[in-house]
């Protein structure tokens, strides 16, 4: 079993909609979980992360952590085209001095 | 320049060629890390210089040679590639605290270089 893992898409939804995406992930040691965004022809870049379980809201953006599903997941609200881009959840291990062990991303299109 | 820069952006390269991949961090930061992001696939963690010294290899054929001579450079010496090879070659670097010799969570990507080798 992968340890972080993520449906590819591509996810394609119109303007305006609220977007879920989803990881699964094995180690229930993992406390920390990121998501990273990439926009085509760039590196990832931090879209925001939380610690432990519960919610984290940032603008339309929010992350959601369920540690006893090992389930993490980041919603979008009131979609737009400039969302469209390559989603990655990242989580650091502290036994690897958090290393950041990535899911396949999932690309998201969203069209006007 | 700000953030992570590498260079070249794109290359083609034979099998036989011999060439190096460039990035440098504007950041000062003290980690930097190549990882290989191939289609469909997570993003693969190659090599980590922390402080300046390798500390993870993880694997990597030795056709890939990694080279960090200061905090704020790495390259990435490649020769006798294989077609499966072909992929985006990432950057990132990130601040390591001494006294504990962990990572801060946040790593900071370069835009990459897409490598092809026919």
């Amino acid at each position: 079993q992968k340890e972080v893992e993520q449906d590819p898409g591509p996810l394609s939804v119109p303007e305006g909609a609220i977007v879920s995406l989803n990881c699964t992930y094995s180690n229930s040691a993992f406390q920390y979980f990121m998501w990273y965004r990439q926009y085509s022809r760039k590196g990832p870049e931090l879209l925001m992360y939380t610690y432990s379980s519960g919610n984290k809201e940032d603008g339309r953006f929010t992350a959601q952590v369920d540690k006893s599903s090992k389930y993490i997941s980041l919603f979008i609200r009131d979609s737009q085209p400039s969302d469209s881009a390559t989603y990655l959840c990242a989580i650091p291990s502290r036994d690897a001095g958090n290393m950041l062990t990535f899911g396949g991303g999932t690309r998201l299109m969203v069209k006007p | 320049e700000t953030g992570v820069t590498q260079t070249p952006r794109h290359l083609v390269m034979g099998m036989t060629n011999k060439k190096s991949l460039k990035c440098e961090q504007h950041l000062g930061h003290n980690a930097m890390y190549w990882y290989k992001q191939s289609a469909k696939k997570p993003l693969e963690l190659m090599f980590v210089y922390s402080l300046e010294e390798r500390v993870e290899n993880n694997s990597v054929p030795s056709r890939f040679s990694p080279e960090c001579p200061n905090s704020s450079h790495l390259f990435l010496h490649l020769h006798t590639l294989q077609p499966e090879d072909s992929a985006l070659y990432l950057c990132a670097s990130s601040q390591v605290y001494e006294a504990s010799g962990m990572s801060s969570y946040e790593q900071y990507f370069g835009p990459g270089t897409r490598l092809t080798v026919t």
